[in-house]
């Protein structure tokens, strides 16, 4: 199975920079893509995809979104910063079956 | 107008039986891999299976046993059928639209609470 870890909290003040790491323990990468994913879930929400295939804005995503990484290490940066990104972040790997990171919440200060 | 909404039981004794159904609108099952994402108290997303667009399944090994996913074309129904519950199965239960190719989650339904217990 491949497994994902994130770290389980993250502060950022208003208007900076947040950034959140995914590393997997198995190489995600295939045929040119890094098959790794990242949704932000909002209290008694259901998750909503940002980013696929590492990279790539969902629709309807805000440019203040961006997703980078290959390989086994991957992060989502949030810049700049919004009240309303108060939530818990998951990467998502669709390589070899599907897994989840355990999420990072993300609190704005 | 992509829709998807999960409808079960609410309550469920233990060793019974979960039955959930997501009906789904504005797209065809057999354009898309179907998945079945639960999220249990105090835990993060937890990926339990899916139906491939042409009806095959796939689960995760730690349910592999108990779980039953199956789908109705002709009603645009999707099915989770879980058996032997424990508490531990209390939870929210999501549906959700995968891209065959890529398997990323681009729609999901609003879930469905279920609590485990006598």
């Amino acid at each position: 199975d491949i497994v994902l870890t994130q770290s389980p909290a993250l502060a950022v003040s208003l208007g900076q920079r947040a950034t959140i790491s995914c590393k997997t323990n198995q190489n995600v990468d295939y045929y040119g893509n890094s098959y790794m994913h990242w949704y932000q879930q909002k209290p008694g929400q259901q998750p909503k995809l940002l980013i696929y295939l590492a990279s790539n804005l969902a629709s309807g995503i805000p440019a203040r979104f961006s997703g980078r990484g290959s390989g086994t290490d991957f992060t989502l940066t949030i810049d700049p910063v919004e009240a309303d990104d108060t939530a818990t972040y998951y990467c998502q790997q669709s390589r070899n079956l599907l897994t989840f990171g355990s999420g990072t919440k993300l609190e704005i200060k | 107008q992509v829709q998807l909404k999960e409808t079960g039981p609410g309550l469920v004794q233990p060793t019974q039986t979960l039955s959930i159904t997501c009906t789904v609108s504005g797209f065809s099952l057999t354009s898309y891999y179907m998945q079945w994402v639960r999220q249990t108290p105090g835990k993060g997303l937890e990926w339990m299976g899916f139906i491939r667009s042409g009806g095959s399944t796939e689960y995760n090994s730690e349910f592999k046993s108990r779980l039953s996913i199956s789908r109705d074309t002709s009603k645009n129904q999707v099915f989770l059928k879980m058996n032997s519950l424990k508490t531990e199965d209390t939870g929210v239960y999501y549906c959700a639209r995968a891209e065959r190719r890529v398997q990323v989650m681009d729609a999901w339904g609003q879930g469905a609470s279920v609590t485990v217990s006598s």
